[in-house]
């Protein structure tokens, strides 16, 4: 159980171009789901959370016109990148929290396998 | 800032060593605190988790100490593996709308010698 899929896997694309990442929780509800950026051989930085029909909170410095969030549902959250450029060349994660999880970790987050995203 | 230190920076062993990976918190609302295992390319899997009432978990070569006094945790590794090579994070969260967001130490490079 607690499986999340991220899709695609690979990305390629064009500098101007914008790009949508789908975030799926498969086998459980998830009210919040949480997108990351991952740089090589560096941590985790959250770029937002999203919750199920509110609009997503931003992280201080994550320009929200350029990485749309939208999540329509309690399995499905999207990041768009936006006019991308080379700088957003990137490993994107997203994780999830499990709405159902009750006398145990409550804050339990499950991540993707992750994105990567290359902007030529 | 809520920050969570994570040490060593990387750390390698003998296959069947204890690696030891130490983080420590600032945020005494912290409640929740997860390992999680990231192989190249993939995303993080949570490995164990641990929550401030309880000094020690394990689970099956994994285990966490948790030191509620210092603010400090640890992820001990038992009869390590090369199967086991990977970078480990710590990280940290509390409870109630943002704090919910997990806190990541910046992670661990452990190599396991055959």
């Amino acid at each position: 159980g607690a499986v999340v899929s991220q899709h695609p896997s690979r990305v390629i694309c064009k500098s101007g171009t914008s790009v949508k990442i789908e975030c799926r929780s498969l086998d459980f509800q998830a009210t919040t789901m949480f997108w990351y950026r991952q740089f090589p051989k560096k941590s985790l930085m959250l770029m937002a959370t999203s919750n199920e029909g509110s609009k997503a909170t931003y992280e201080q410095g994550v320009e929200k016109d350029k990485f749309l969030i939208n999540h329509a549902s309690l399995t499905l959250s999207t990041l768009t990148v936006t006019s991308a450029h080379p700088e957003d060349s990137s490993f994107y994660i997203c994780s999830a929290r499990d709405l159902g999880t009750s006398g145990s970790f409550y804050n339990e987050q499950f991540f993707g396998p992750g994105t990567r995203l290359t902007v030529l | 800032q809520q920050q969570v230190k994570q040490s060593p920076q990387s750390l390698i062993v003998q296959k069947g060593g204890i690696p030891i990976i130490n983080c420590a918190y600032e945020n005494t609302a912290f409640d929740y605190f997860p390992w999680y295992q990231q192989f190249p390319g993939k995303g993080p899997a949570l490995l164990i988790a641990i929550r401030p009432d309880v000094s020690e978990k394990k689970e099956g070569r994994f285990t966490i100490s948790f030191n509620k006094s210092a603010k400090q945790f640890s992820l001990h590794i038992m009869d390590s593996q090369p199967g086991d090579s990977a970078t480990y994070f710590c990280a940290a969260s509390g409870r109630g709308g943002s704090n919910y967001k997990l806190t990541f130490g910046k992670g661990t490079l452990l190599t396991v010698n055959p």
